[in-house]
């Protein structure tokens, strides 16, 4: 089974953090995803890579950069975590030419 | 239906009856277009997709219909069972480099 693996659960910053967000999947899948979800709003696509060292804006960059050094794994840095960054966070991956995304369980970050 | 704001549109449906979903998209040159079902505590899990040449597409117990004109995708569920409860996304992913965006998501209730 695919798997994708992101690094905490739950986390709980401050107002001016540097955070990161990790996510690994084991399926070679040359997409991977950051999404953000808010109630009533969905999941908004931040960031997304198609490749190593490739990295594409989504809806929503504002606040957050991305970092894809090996094929396996997808960061997501907020470079000063701020309140209306709490949020749940989904990455995703998806191989190339493939519709269906495979994604990790989610990690919940509050800022305070 | 799907709607812009902050509610989350719910459907309530009896046990055994058929459940239908509905979404308006806005990219015309989106390639794919794709449901996934996301139950309470999960990332959202893949479904079914229909190709943008395709008008329908089955799976088993669900259907995905697409209008193009109107631009508006519809999945039904037959025979809905409790397990299918969740929020249910459409998602379209256009080409290039694949980026995939959803809407907002509709709420399913089974009732017993």
């Amino acid at each position: 089974d695919v798997k994708v693996t992101q690094s905490s659960r739950y986390l709980v910053k401050r107002t001016g953090e540097k955070v990161f967000l990790e996510c690994v999947q084991d399926m070679d899948h040359e997409n991977m995803f950051w999404y953000r979800q808010d109630p009533g709003l969905g999941l908004r696509l931040i960031y997304f890579s198609y490749d190593v060292k490739m990295k594409e804006k989504g809806d929503i960059p504002e606040g957050y950069s991305v970092s894809r050094e090996k094929k396996e794994r997808f960061s997501l840095i907020l470079e000063s975590a701020s309140t209306n960054q709490t949020s749940m966070y989904l990455c995703a991956s998806s191989p190339s030419g493939q519709s269906e995304a495979f994604f990790g369980q989610g990690t919940r970050l509050t800022v305070v | 239906g799907e709607s812009v704001g902050l509610h989350l549109p719910t459907l309530s449906v009896q046990e055994g009856d058929n459940s239908i979903i509905n979404c308006a998209y806005s990219n015309s040159a989106s390639d794919y277009f794709i449901w996934y079902k996301q139950e309470s505590g999960k990332g959202p899990q893949f479904i079914i997709d229909i190709r943008s040449n395709m008008d329908k597409r089955q799976g088993q117990r669900v259907t995905v219909l697409l209008n193009k004109t109107v631009k508006h995708l519809s999945l039904q569920i037959a025979a809905t069972q409790p397990g299918d409860s969740a929020v249910y996304f459409c998602a379209e992913r256009t080409g290039g480099y694949q980026k995939v965006t959803f809407g907002i998501g509709t709420k399913l209730q089974v009732i017993p």
